[in-house]
């Protein structure tokens, strides 16, 4: 089992719609989680994150962790095409019960916004 | 404030060379780490350094080695390269170590090795 892990996608959905990304982490102690997103032939740019006492929201994004299913997804609101791009979900790995400064990533979900 | 720089955006290698890269952190941001992307690999985790100090290290060969300086720059170096060296390097910065928070990512240097 990976340890962090993402449907690669293609998730498609119109514009103005509500884009749902998900991921999937097996360390039940993670405590920091993050995403990032990458336009083709860029580099990743961090979106937002959480720490394992609760959901964020800034502006269009939301992002929320379900501690006891052990996944963490991002909610894109009034979806737009600039927003197309793949998504990628990251874990901050441990060392004992300390965050280390490594992070995880999944592989990245690919999302479609379509006009 | 500037954000994270890499040099060079591009290079162009021999099997066997050696190829050295160079990442300077947002002002202020001591921790910077080492990640390699590959299509089929994804993000890897190559190393971390904080005040000059190795903190962690990913599943590499020892061929990968880096290397901060006092001034947080760092540097990552690549010795008897091979064909599957070839990727996108990124380094990312952040204020502090071990909390992994916030991690800013450069534009990366694209590694093609021949």
């Amino acid at each position: 089992q990976k340890e962090v892990e993402q449907n690669s996608g293609p998730l498609s959905v119109p514009e103005g719609a509500i884009a749902s990304l998900n991921c999937t982490y097996s360390d039940r102690g993670s405590q920091s989680f993050f995403w990032y997103r990458q336009y083709s032939g860029k580099s990743p740019e961090l979106i937002m994150f959480i720490y394992s006492n609760g959901d964020k929201e800034d502006g269009r994004f939301t992002a929320q962790l379900n501690k006891a299913s052990q996944y963490v997804s991002l909610l894109i609101r009034d979806s737009q095409p600039s927003d197309s791009a793949t998504y990628l979900c990251a874990v901050n790995s441990r060392y004992g019960s300390s965050n280390t400064g490594k992070l995880i990533f999944g592989q990245g979900t690919t999302l479609q916004v379509k006009p | 404030k500037a954000g994270v720089t890499q040099t060079p955006r591009y290079l162009i290698k021999t099997r066997g060379q050696q190829v050295t890269l160079s990442c300077s952190p947002i002002s202020g941001h001591r921790s910077v780490s080492w990640y390699q992307q590959t299509p089929g690999q994804g993000l890897q985790f190559l190393f971390e350094y904080f005040s000059e100090t190795q903190r962690n290290k990913g599943n590499f060969p020892g061929r990968f080695s880096g290397r901060q300086f006092s001034n947080s720059r760092s540097e990552m170096n690549v010795s008897t390269l091979e064909l599957g060296d070839s990727a996108l390097y990124l380094c990312a910065s952040s204020d502090g170590a071990g909390t992994g928070g916030g991690k800013r990512f450069g534009p990366g240097t694209r590694l093609l090795v021949l």
